[in-house]
């Protein structure tokens, strides 16, 4: 079973939808997630940590359940600029403290 | 500006040869790893390190080897032995302690076998 699953879309959405990504974990000792933007041939930067009562920078909202072992990305209003591949990722847990990634979700934003 | 720097961006190999990708980060971090990603899948570890003179093997660690020689650099030899090396390599660093530390990334390198 892997670390991190993740759906690995893609979503076509119009401009201005709103979409969610959702993302599970396998170890219920990890310690910290985070949503990662990966750009087509480039490396990941981090987009938002994930905290347990949720948080929310402009249009993106992230959530974790740690009972269900769930994470989720919410971007509202989507902008063309937002097509990119999202990476879930959780940390800690297991030897070394090490990152887990996932496969990732491939958004396109359409005109 | 403190940063992880790759380099080559490009490489080319040639069956049967050893090549070495360069890791270097500024950031003081004690962690660095090295990743491999292919098309349509998610990074895979190959190796990493949280403190000098000290690495431990990822899940694909066969053909590859590294070294951890100062706190700096965080090298990876591609050996003859790696039968499939063509991919993007991502290296990256973190800070050691616990909590909400991110990982940083370099601008990777993309192996090619020719």
């Amino acid at each position: 079973r892997k670390e991190v699953e993740q759906d690995p879309g893609p979503f076509n959405v119009p401009e201005g939808a709103t979409v969610a990504f959702n993302c599970t974990y396998s170890n219920s000792a990890s310690q910290s997630f985070f949503w990662y933007r990966q750009d087509c041939r480039k490396e990941p930067k981090l987009l938002m940590s994930v905290y347990s009562s949720g948080n929310e920078d402009g249009r993106f909202t992230a959530q974790l359940n740690r009972a269900s072992q769930y994470i989720s990305l919410l971007i509202r209003d989507s902008k063309l600029s937002d097509s990119a591949t999202y990476l879930c990722v959780v940390k800690g847990g297991g030897p070394g403290n090490q990152f887990y990634f996932g496969t990732g979700t491939s958004l396109t934003v359409i005109p | 500006d403190g940063g992880i720097t790759q380099s080559p961006k490009y490489l080319f190999r040639k069956e049967g040869q050893n090549v070495t990708l360069s890791c270097e980060q500024n950031l003081n971090h004690d962690a660095m790893y090295w990743y491999r990603q292919d098309p349509g899948q998610g990074l895979r570890l190959i190796y990493y390190s949280q403190i000098v003179n000290d690495f431990q093997k990822g899940d694909i660690a066969e053909g590859y080897s590294v070294s951890r020689e100062k706190k700096e650099s965080f090298p990876l030899t591609v050996t003859s032995a790696q039968k499939n090396p063509t991919a993007f390599y991502l290296c990256a660093s973190t800070d050691r302690g616990l909590g909400n530390t991110e990982a940083f990334f370099g601008q990777g390198t993309r192996l090619t076998v020719v």
